[in-house]
């Protein structure tokens, strides 16, 4: 059965600061790998979108990378604010109907 | 913009009652979804469908029931409120892709269900 782990569970850093978040997942055999933000209540904002085809994906200051083979996905934020304080999830598509195996989420603080 | 609209933002409900939580999307999406989000246990499938009157039961569909008459529509059912099933509910969508998987998935806002 997938299994996705993020850690850290939580992270604070400084403003200005380059940092990377990791998703681990079991199974290699994912159809793609999706990056949400979530804020405080409210629902998942999707980040970024990499199939399983692509190495990664860029959007801004974010920048997420797949590793099926070792089973590993990294978002990048570079030059962080505060306003990018939020929970972060990933999450692995695999077989037919395409149902997501979500992480738990690291959640990131950002200081001014 | 996709978006994915849930009626209610938050409700109030009593054991017992029989509690309809509704969700439309807008971009002709084959597969609709319905998660509960419960502090560390994160986010769990419920049930999905991807056609009109198609639905599959996800990890946890006890207690629970769907109904999709519409392509555009996705209904979660609690039949009988309990007290357990206090928690936020979040309704995604995405294209169905060649290969039957699911393409990139847009959540809406959120329900957050509170059951006294």
């Amino acid at each position: 059965k997938q299994e996705v782990t993020q850690i850290p569970a939580a992270l604070s850093v400084p403003e200005g600061e380059n940092l990377v978040l990791n998703c681990s997942f079991t199974d290699s055999a994912i159809y793609n790998l999706q990056w949400f933000r979530q804020d405080p209540g409210k629902g998942l904002t999707s980040l970024l979108l990499i199939q399983s085809s692509q190495r990664e994906q860029t959007s801004g200051r974010l920048n997420a990378s797949l590793d099926k083979s070792s089973g590993r996905s990294t978002l990048y934020i570079a030059a962080s604010q505060p306003g990018d304080s939020a929970t972060y999830l990933c999450a692995v598509t695999g077989g037919s109907q395409g149902n997501l195996i979500f992480g738990k989420g690291t959640k990131l603080s950002v200081k001014p | 913009d996709v978006k994915v609209t849930q009626s209610s933002r938050y409700l109030v409900k009593r054991t017992g009652e029989k509690v309809f939580l509704e969700c439309v999307q807008d971009m002709d999406h084959e597969n609709m979804f319905w998660y509960r989000q419960d502090p560390g246990l994160g986010l769990r499938l419920i049930y999905f469908s991807y056609d009109v009157k198609m639905k599959e039961k996800g990890d946890i569909p006890e207690g629970y029931s769907v109904s999709r008459e519409k392509k555009e529509r996705f209904s979660l059912i609690l039949e009988s409120a309990s007290t357990n099933q206090t928690s936020m509910y979040l309704c995604a969508s995405s294209q169905i892709t060649r290969d039957r998987a699911a393409g990139e998935l847009f959540f809406g806002e959120g329900s957050r269900l509170t059951v006294l």
